[in-house]
């Protein structure tokens, strides 16, 4: 499967200031990864689907302007969470869709980056 | 609109014995079902997954059956060890949704020694 690694892992920032989480696919090139996140005792939810070379793509209710994302290569992409406010802390994962090999039908996920936005 | 939901939070088993999570789903239309597992502050791993053309997949001491006219999957574990203690999620995609999961509200497994 496929290595995906996050940085940073924690982050603690005052409200209003701006965050970059980092995502690298380590062992294959990603046209596409996906940005999860995860509020205390609930599911996973999907933020965007970050697409190389172009536009990311936002699922409803997640604010665009609010969460950059930019695919810069083929193994790297950034979230930042602009302007952070207390209700944005939460656990961020990004993931990567397997190879052909793998099975592109799975995920393979970042160890998560936990923000806490005092 | 929950598509994929867990209704057991939690579940407490002894090592030895058998581990049985479910979960249950809504959309029809899903086609690939997976679990993972999660332990605190890191990111799910991926450890089973079935297609709806099966109705039963097995890899080591892990056992999926996926019974669709009920909408219903479940995770066996045989036997159980305290290693396997984690959260554990359902999570579900479509024929148009590669790569995007819609994940149930996970299990938290106890196994206890």
């Amino acid at each position: 499967g496929a290595v995906v690694s996050q940085h940073p892992s924690w982050v603690i920032c005052k409200s209003g200031t701006s965050v970059k989480i980092e995502c690298r696919s380590l062992d294959f090139q990603a046209t596409t990864m996906f940005w999860y996140r995860q509020f205390p005792k609930q599911s996973l939810m999907l933020m965007a689907t970050s697409n190389e070379g172009s536009k990311a793509t936002y699922e409803q209710g997640v604010e665009k302007d609010k969460f950059l994302i930019n695919h810069a290569s083929l193994t790297l992409s950034t979230l930042t969470v602009t302007s952070a406010h207390p209700e944005d802390s939460s656990f961020y994962i990004c993931s990567v869709p397997g190879d052909s090999t793998s099975g592109n039908e799975k995920l393979f996920f970042g160890s998560g980056t936990q923000l806490s936005v005092l | 609109d929950q598509q994929v939901k867990q209704n057991s939070p939690s579940l407490s088993v002894q090592e030895g014995r058998i581990s049985i999570l479910n979960c249950d789903y809504t959309n029809s239309m899903f086609d690939y079902f997976l679990w993972y597992k999660k332990y605190p502050a890191e990111g799910p791993t991926f450890l089973i997954s079935i297609s709806s053309i099966k109705d039963k997949n097995e890899d080591g001491r892990f056992t999926v059956f996926l019974n669709k006219s009920a909408k219903h999957l479940s995770l066996h574990i045989v036997p159980s060890q305290p290693g396997d203690s984690a959260v554990y999620f359902c999570a579900a995609s479509g024929p148009s949704n590669t790569g995007k999961l819609i994940f149930g509200q996970g299990t938290t497994l106890q196994v206890k020694p």
